[in-house]
């Protein structure tokens, strides 16, 4: 089945305690991307990758890192965690890089930073 | 600077009416526009898109919306609504020239009452 995949789903941390949110698909996509959603703000995209080792800025980058070592991995890193990156994070996936495919939206993770 | 607008936190409507969920949108060059669904709990679900060609595109679930280059519109719409399409509906889009940064409205939450 065609999908893409994120751990934890749930995830409740402190303050500046390290954490990774791990992404994986299985359709061979170039196109990878992670978004935050919060109410009444909708989704905004954190960071994006058009292939292996190829990462942008999204509009909300601060506070967080990503790397694109594998084609079907894309990691969230947040080395120092605050709670104003408490939110619900989506990883996503799409094919080819010219923009005009859908993108392919994982669970979602829940991340609370106490 | 691209942007969405879903001028509308709420639509509410009966089963069986039509609905519309509007979306505007602003960007320098030609755009992509998606829309995209979420159900309580859920990622993201893609619903159609345009990409080039006829303005008006059929998508999942007996939804369509309509290109309109002059009012910069793309609004969602639905002959007779159902129950099981109460969701959240968020409108994106991306300019042409710009492979990596998708823009998403801040979401528009559907109300079907039987």
């Amino acid at each position: 089945e065609a999908q893409v995949t994120q751990n934890p789903r749930y995830l409740i941390t402190v303050t500046g305690k390290k954490l990774t949110v791990t992404c994986s698909q299985n359709m061979n996509h170039e196109y990878m991307s992670w978004y935050r959603q919060d109410p009444g703000l909708g989704l905004r995209q954190i960071y994006y990758s058009m292939n292996v080792e190829v990462t942008d800025k999204g509009d909300v980058p601060e506070g967080y890192k990503v790397s694109r070592k594998e084609k079907r991995n894309f990691p969230l890193i947040l080395e120092s965690p605050s709670p104003n990156q408490t939110s619900l994070y989506f990883c996503a996936s799409s094919s080819g890089t010219s923009g005009r495919s859908e993108q392919y939206f994982g669970p979602g993770t829940r991340l609370t930073v106490t | 600077a691209q942007s969405v607008a879903q001028p509308e936190d709420q639509v509410n409507v009966a089963e069986g009416n039509p609905l519309t969920v509007k979306c505007t949108y602003s960007v320098s060059g030609n755009p992509y526009l998606f829309w995209y669904v979420q159900y309580p709990n859920r990622g993201l679900q893609f619903l159609l898109k345009y990409i080039t060609g006829d303005n008006l595109v059929k998508g999942s679930y007996g939804f369509e919306a309509e290109f309109n280059k002059s009012q910069t519109s793309f609004h969602l719409k639905k002959p007779s609504a159902l129950v099981s399409d109460s969701a959240l509906y968020f409108c994106a889009v991306r300019d042409r020239g710009s492979q990596g940064n998708l823009i998403f409205g801040k979401g528009t939450k559907l109300s079907v009452k039987p």
